[in-house]
C-alpha cells in the first residue's frame, strides 16, 4: 500500500509570496495518477492538478505541479488571499494527510 | 450543469445502518465509475470505496476500514449511486462525499458533491 507524506504540515506565508508544497510517496508512482486538491473550510475538495503537472479547467496559472517517481511538488507562484486553504495530494485510492497554508 | 448531490446523512446509533444517495447530472453517469470519500471533522480525506461502470461489470472495491460493513451500488436509470452503511461505528462519523474520476485525467476526481454529514453516536 502506497503512503503519501506531505510536508510541511503547516506553511505560514504572506500574500504575494511563493509557496512550495511537497508530497512524497513511499514507493515510486506513476505521474499520470498524481493529483492535487485545494479544500477550504466547509467546502468539498477542488481538483487543481492532475497527471502531476496538468492544471484542471479554470485553475489559474499561478498553480503548477511537478515531480516524478516518489517526489512531487505543488507550487503557487504568488499567493492570493483566496489561496489560503488545505492542500492534498492523491494517488489512486490514497490521499496525503494535507498541508495547511495559512496567512502569516 | 455538471453536479453531484448527496443526501441521506443524519444521526444514527452505533451498530445501526444508513443509506446515502448521490444523484448525478450533467454528464454520462452510466459510463463513469463513482467513488465515496469521507472526512472526519478536522481530519484529512479518506477513500471509502468505488463502483465501476456496467462496462466494467459494476466492480466494487472498499477501504479495509469499511470492508464487510459498507456496500456501494448504483442505478444507472436514476443516475444515482448509493452507499449502504451497516454496523456503524463512532469512528465512521464524517462528512461523506461522492466523487467522479475523469479517466482522461488519470484517476483524478474532478467532480465532487457538497457532502452529507453522518454522525454515529448514542
Amino acid at each position: 500500500e502506497i503512503v503519501l507524506t506531505q510536508s510541511p504540515g503547516t506553511l505560514s506565508l504572506s500574500p504575494g509570496e511563493r509557496a512550495t508544497l511537497s508530497c512524497r510517496a513511499s514507493q515510486s508512482v506513476s505521474s499520470s495518477y498524481l493529483a492535487w486538491y485545494q479544500q477550504k473550510p466547509g467546502q468539498a475538495p477542488r481538483l487543481l492538478i492532475y497527471g502531476a503537472s496538468s492544471r484542471a479547467t479554470g485553475i489559474p496559472d499561478r498553480f503548477s505541479g511537478s515531480g516524478s517517481g516518489t517526489d512531487f511538488t505543488l507550487t503557487i507562484s504568488r499567493l492570493e488571499p483566496e489561496d489560503f486553504a488545505v492542500y492534498y495530494c492523491q494517488q489512486g485510492y490514497t490521499f496525503g494527510q494535507g498541508t495547511k497554508l495559512e496567512i502569516k | 450543469e455538471v453536479q453531484l448531490v448527496e443526501s441521506g446523512g443524519g444521526l444514527v446509533q452505533p451498530g445501526g445502518s444508513l443509506k446515502l444517495s448521490c444523484a448525478a447530472s450533467g454528464f454520462t453517469f452510466s459510463g463513469s465509475a463513482m467513488h465515496w470519500v469521507r472526512q472526519a471533522s478536522g481530519k484529512g480525506l479518506e477513500w471509502v470505496g468505488r463502483i465501476r461502470s456496467k462496462a466494467n461489470s459494476y466492480a466494487t472495491a472498499y477501504a479495509a476500514s469499511v470492508k464487510g460493513r459498507f456496500t456501494i451500488s448504483r442505478d444507472d436509470s436514476k443516475n444515482t449511486a448509493y452507499l449502504q452503511m451497516n454496523s456503524l461505528k463512532t469512528e465512521d462519523t464524517a462528512v461523506y462525499y461522492c466523487t467522479r474520476p475523469d479517466t482522461a485525467m488519470g484517476t483524478a476526481f474532478d467532480i465532487w458533491g457538497q457532502g452529507t454529514m453522518v454522525t454515529v453516536s448514542s
